[in-house]
């Protein structure tokens, strides 16, 4: 099952601009990380917020986290045309068992217009 | 610095038939894990080894089955094969059980079930 949604799952914007992007989970975590993914590749990671983090920026990138709604979003500033990907959300939950992996969900296609 | 590498990067199979896919861990990692991902679908955790024991599972069925060797590389076996099956399957090294620890991907081999 697939605990992150992302949304929108389509989005096109033009260089230069802003992109958010959400994601909703449904239970506790340890921690949320963000994946970009180019067409047919591998997931390339780019940020880790902590479930006692609220914001966290990495260069261009800004994610926030909220538990108390359970959602996170992450902004791409000064969009590029490379930046043209899909971008996953995971979330890996704190049952303290063994590993449980990280859960995705279905992920935003981002075009970015030239 | 090596990064995660799979093999092969395309493979067609028949129905009932059997399939080994390979992996090769960033150096230094000490974990694995793979994870399917259908098309237009975000990746599901199949399982995670971890110094060459099987330490976590997703809701995969028995036919699938791994290993990983002492130089940490991995291979993931599928038995059996479904039309359903057919997917990109990911690779992911990390480093330590922590959970905490971004996965590094190979850029996954796609299977095609016929």
């Amino acid at each position: 099952s697939q605990q992150g949604e992302e949304d929108p799952q389509a989005l096109s914007i033009q260089e230069g601009e802003n992109a958010t992007m959400n994601c909703s989970y449904k239970t506790s975590i340890n921690n949320l990380q963000w994946y970009r993914q180019n067409s047919g590749r591998g997931l390339v990671h780019l940020i880790l917020i902590r479930s006692n983090e609220r914001e966290k920026h990495s260069g261009r990138l800004r994610v926030t986290l909220d538990t108390s709604k359970k959602s996170s979003s992450l902004l791409i500033t000064a969009s590029r045309a490379a930046d043209t990907a899909s971008y996953f959300c995971a979330t890996e939950g704190n049952s303290g068992g063994g590993a449980d992996g990280l859960t995705f969900g279905k992920g935003t296609h981002l075009i970015i217009q030239p | 610095e090596t990064g995660v590498t799979q093999s092969p990067t395309h493979l067609i199979k028949t129905r009932g038939q059997q399939v080994t896919l390979r992996c090769s861990s960033q150096s230094g990692h000490n974990t694995v894990s793979w994870y399917q991902q259908a098309l237009g679908q975000g990746p599901q955790f199949i399982f995670q080894y971890y110094r060459e024991e099987e330490n976590g599972r997703g809701n995969f069925p028995p036919r699938f089955s791994g290993l990983q060797f002492p130089n940490y590389s991995s291979e993931l076996n599928v038995n059996a094969l479904e039309l359903d099956d057919s997917a990109l399957y990911l690779c992911a090294s990390s480093s330590g059980r922590d959970r905490s620890s971004p996965l590094h991907f190979g850029n996954g081999t796609r299977l095609t079930v016929t």
